[in-house]
């Protein structure tokens, strides 16, 4: 069975650009959360979202939003674009409330 | 606020040798506890979880103890091998799939 799979894998961008970032839950996970990983840091907590609905925010600007689809996969995307942005997005799926997460490989996103 | 620390950031052990890895958590209310691996460029691998109703869980070779009183989470690795070589990380959740990660530390193992 296939994994969490996100795509891009690397991406780089400039300032004030925006970009889109996707991720694929593992079969039969309805619940999708976005993480970001700085250099040297732990994820931090973007979204959650959970049957298309989102539950959770974590403490981001609103140049982050996010959507998940039908199909249960999500797209994050960011606007106005920092160099302080610059980082490993991960995507992580679970099957229902307060189980495993599993992660997928993340997007490297460079902002220059 | 919330957050999940770890006492040593880097840990170097023997090839063969037992790892521990610390982790001290501050939300007294969190239930459900889960260590994730991660090797350079890639994403957070799944390990071993535990919930607050339990204090000790064993898995291949690894085994996480949960010390509610002292709000400590630790992982052990039985014969640690090169291929343990990665930064651990550890994360506590409450009711939600939000993860609260520490800073990691890097398990290094040498021959």
């Amino acid at each position: 069975d296939a994994g969490v799979t996100q795509s891009p894998t690397h991406l780089i961008k400039t300032r004030g650009q925006q970009v889109t970032l996707r991720c694929s839950p593992i079969s039969g996970h309805k619940s999708v959360s976005w993480y970001q990983q700085v250099l040297g840091q732990g994820p931090q907590f973007i979204f959650q979202y959970y049957e298309k609905e989102e539950r959770g925010r974590g403490n981001f600007p609103d140049r982050f939003s996010a959507r998940q689809f039908p199909n249960y996969s999500s797209e994050l995307n960011v606007n106005a674009l920092l160099l302080g942005d610059s980082a490993l997005y991960l995507c992580a799926s679970t099957k229902d409330y307060n189980t495993e997460a599993f992660f997928g490989q993340g997007t490297r996103l460079t902002v220059v | 606020g919330e957050s999940v620390g770890l006492h040593l950031p880097t840990l170097s052990v023997q090839e063969g040798d037992n790892s521990i890895i610390n982790c001290a958590y501050s939300n007294s209310a969190s239930d459900y506890f889960i260590w994730y691996k991660q090797e350079s460029g890639k994403g957070p691998q799944f390990i071993i979880d535990i919930r607050s109703n339990m204090d000790k869980r064993q898995g291949q070779r690894v085994t996480v103890l949960l010390n509610k009183t002292v709000k400590h989470l630790s992982l052990q690795i039985a014969a640690t091998q090169p291929g343990d070589s990665a930064v651990y990380f550890c994360a506590e959740t409450l009711h939600t799939d939000k993860l609260i990660f520490g800073t990691g530390t890097r398990l290094q193992v040498f021959p």
